[in-house]
């Protein structure tokens, strides 16, 4: 069973970069036709999808984020990670990896998920 | 940009059909995913292109996609699916969620 589970710090200062990792376990990244997903929910609030890769390190961002987000793949891992520069107090948000379905096309999903990561930006 | 429209909260009483609706312009021509997430857990799909059940998710589960509103629904509701529910869908440029459901089960 696929299993994906995030990394990285807890609590940032305004103007650091983000940067977590989810590593996959039970699957290959590698070789097969779906993308690696990076989504947040602010605490209370909604989804939001930030980006996602394939394992060939084609991206696909929402455009409220592109300027400040990059993503890259270590297939040799089995990893994918998110970078965000310039983090604010508004980027505090529950943070998800999950295994995106069917991108680029528009019937796709998200599943599974992993547990998310909270990061606090705070001075 | 496009925006999907959910109720912020439904109420329904065990053994009851929940609907949970999710509002777009000419949504039909789009494929809509559904994601339940229960408190302090990560969200789970329980429906994928409209009315497609992932293994493992109960048959009570179904969703529907017809004008421009889909709708997930919830047959015989037990205590168990009290959770915010979120469509997805996507518009072309970017992935879309909706504000998400609260789901009381009372």
């Amino acid at each position: 069973q696929l299993h994906l589970q995030e990394s990285g710090p807890g609590l940032m200062k305004p103007s650091e970069t983000l940067s977590l990792t989810c590593t996959v376990s039970g699957g290959s990244i590698s070789g097969s036709d779906y993308y690696w997903g990076w989504l947040r929910q602010p605490p209370g609030k909604g989804l939001e999808w930030i980006g996602s890769i394939s394992y060939t390190a084609t991206t696909y961002f929402n455009p409220s984020l592109k300027s400040r987000v990059s993503i890259s793949v270590d297939t040799s891992k089995n990893q994918f990670s998110l970078q965000l520069n310039s983090v604010i107090a508004a980027d505090t948000a529950i943070y998800y990896c999950a295994r995106h379905a069917q991108m680029p096309h528009e019937y796709n999903f998200f599943d599974p998920w992993g547990q998310g990561i909270l990061v606090t930006v705070s001075s | 940009s496009y925006d999907l429209t959910q109720p912020p909260s439904v109420s329904v009483s065990p053994g009851q059909t929940a609907s949970v609706t999710c509002s777009g312009d000419k949504l039909r021509n789009k494929y809509v995913s559904w994601y339940q997430q229960r408190p302090g857990q990560s969200p789970v799909m329980v429906i994928y292109q409209d009315k497609r059940r992932p293994s493992g998710i109960p048959e009570r589960f179904s969703g529907s996609n017809s004008g421009n509103t889909a709708t997930l629904t919830i047959s015989g509701t037990q205590a168990v699916d009290e959770a915010d529910y979120y469509c997805q869908a996507w518009d072309g440029i970017t992935v879309v969620f909706g504000g998400g459901t609260e789901l009381t089960v009372l």
